[in-house]
């Protein structure tokens, strides 16, 4: 199956700082990217979905300016967390569809994100 | 909006025995149901999916159903063994880079 990339896969960050997460398609062209907060022993949900060249559009109750979303090429999406605080520590997850993946999502390896 | 509801929470089982998950979804428009296994720490790995233009899909002992009219979507694992303990989330999208919307999940624990 096609390859997705996320890094980092871990990472500790002060409160008040920015981490930024990476998502690559390896081997396909990435049309749309999706973003995922999956808190401890609960379920993958949805924060934003990631179009190459356009805005992202946020689910409801995600904060656009507090999670930047970028997707500037058909490989890459980032998600910024910024001002980070220690309810914002959770697992973090793309997943990305690409031209002809006929509805398969292709997950990357997810970052666990501390905020102390 | 959309929701995909999943049941049980948590299913422990005999080694040997059958486990089935259900699920329902809202959105009359899905017509893409995969089937992901989540080891803890790690990325939701695709087990199985069915289209909605089928009813079943097996794949060894692994089956997926489909009822398009009542909404409803099954996994069924037969022969449980204990390297099956996971948690499994049913999720429901449409075919074309649309969302995924993904179930609550369900704890198998399988019992050597």
């Amino acid at each position: 199956g096609a390859v997705v990339s996320q890094h980092p896969s871990r990472v500790i960050c002060k409160s008040g700082t920015s981490v930024k997460i990476e998502c690559r398609s390896l081997d396909f062209q990435a049309t749309t990217m999706f973003w995922y907060r999956q808190f401890p022993k609960q379920s993958l949900m949805l924060m934003a979905t990631s179009n190459e060249g356009s805005k992202a559009t946020y689910e409801q109750g995600v904060e656009k300016d507090k999670f930047l979303i970028n997707h500037a090429s058909l490989t890459l999406s980032t998600l910024t967390v910024t001002s980070a605080h220690p309810e914002d520590s959770s697992f973090y997850i793309c997943s990305a569809h690409g031209w002809g993946t006929e509805g398969e999502a292709f997950f990357g390896q997810g970052t666990r994100l501390t905020v102390v | 909006g959309e929701n995909v509801e999943q049941h049980p929470s948590t299913l422990s089982v005999q080694e040997g025995d059958s486990a089935v998950i259900k699920c329902t979804y809202s959105d009359s428009a899905s017509n893409y149901f995969p089937w992901y296994k989540q080891e803890l720490g790690k990325r939701p790995q695709l087990i199985i999916d069915i289209r909605s233009n089928v009813g079943e899909k097996k794949d060894q002992r692994i089956a997926v159903t489909l009822n398009k009219t009542a909404k409803h979507f099954s996994l069924h694992i037969t022969e449980t063994q204990p390297e099956d303990s996971a948690v499994y989330f049913c999720a429901a999208t449409r075919v074309g880079g649309f969302k995924t919307i993904f179930g609550a999940g369900t704890r198998l624990f399988v019992k050597a």
